[in-house]
């Protein structure tokens, strides 16, 4: 089965920039999604096909994907993107998407 | 706005079944795929199930392969999982969530939670 591969903690300054990756196979021949989790809430999109930014989600995120990875920046980094993230790829053979590992971004 | 709503999460025990249900409301429910992510305890995300818009091609996890069957109710706006031999491993809060045509998951429930446990 396919497999998604984050780093499990990325910490950065408030105002710094974030770099979340995602790991897979040829991932750069599939459409990435990255979810931000807050705790004790539900996932939320914050990027999809790549790099399109849905309404509402700050012009700070962006992503890109090519190879074998994907990556998720956070310009200009505040306090409350502390979250969660996961990325996922979706095959369009597949009628789903594989949820990566996760990673947990930590404000300091 | 679209909203769904997962019920049926329980204390059960290992080996046993249990039958979760989604109720979805405020969109054309029989459009869209659907599927279920769970999440254990301190854990991450974990997709496992899912079915087209109209039944015709259903997928699951490798875990979950076998034991549980994904089925949905168009006429009821309804999405359910009929979960077999539960083990501890299945354990955590399962989201019901709508896919776009865009390919991600812009609806999510608060989810429902399921323990197993003897």
């Amino acid at each position: 089965s396919y497999e998604l591969t984050q780093s499990p903690s990325v910490a950065v300054s408030p105002g710094q920039t974030a770099t979340i990756t995602c790991s897979g196979n040829n991932l750069g021949e599939k459409y990435v999604t990255w979810y931000q989790q807050r705790p004790g809430q539900s996932p939320v999109v914050v990027m999809y096909q790549n790099d399109k930014r849905p309404s509402g989600i700050p012009e700070r995120f962006s992503g890109f994907n090519s190879g074998n990875t994907a990556t998720l920046t956070i310009g200009g980094t505040q306090a409350i993107d502390e979250s969660d993230y996961y990325c996922q790829a979706w095959d369009s053979g597949r009628a789903w998407g594989v949820l990566g590992t996760g990673t947990k971004v930590s404000v300091l | 706005e679209a909203r769904v709503v997962e019920s049926g999460g329980t204390l059960v025990h290992p080996g046993r079944s249990l039958r979760l249900s989604c109720a979805a409301s405020e969109f054309a429910f029989h459009d869209y795929a659907m599927h279920w992510v769970r999440q254990g305890p301190g854990k991450g995300l974990e997709w496992v199930a899912a079915i087209s818009y109209d039944s015709g091609a259903t997928a699951y996890a490798d875990s979950v392969e076998g034991r549980f069957t994904v089925s949905r109710e168009n006429a009821k706006s309804s999405l359910y999982l009929e979960m077999n031999s539960l083990t501890t491993e299945d354990t955590g809060f399962y989201y019901c969530v709508r896919q776009t045509p865009q390919y991600y998951f812009d609806t999510w429930g608060q989810g429902t939670l399921v323990t197993v446990s003897s």
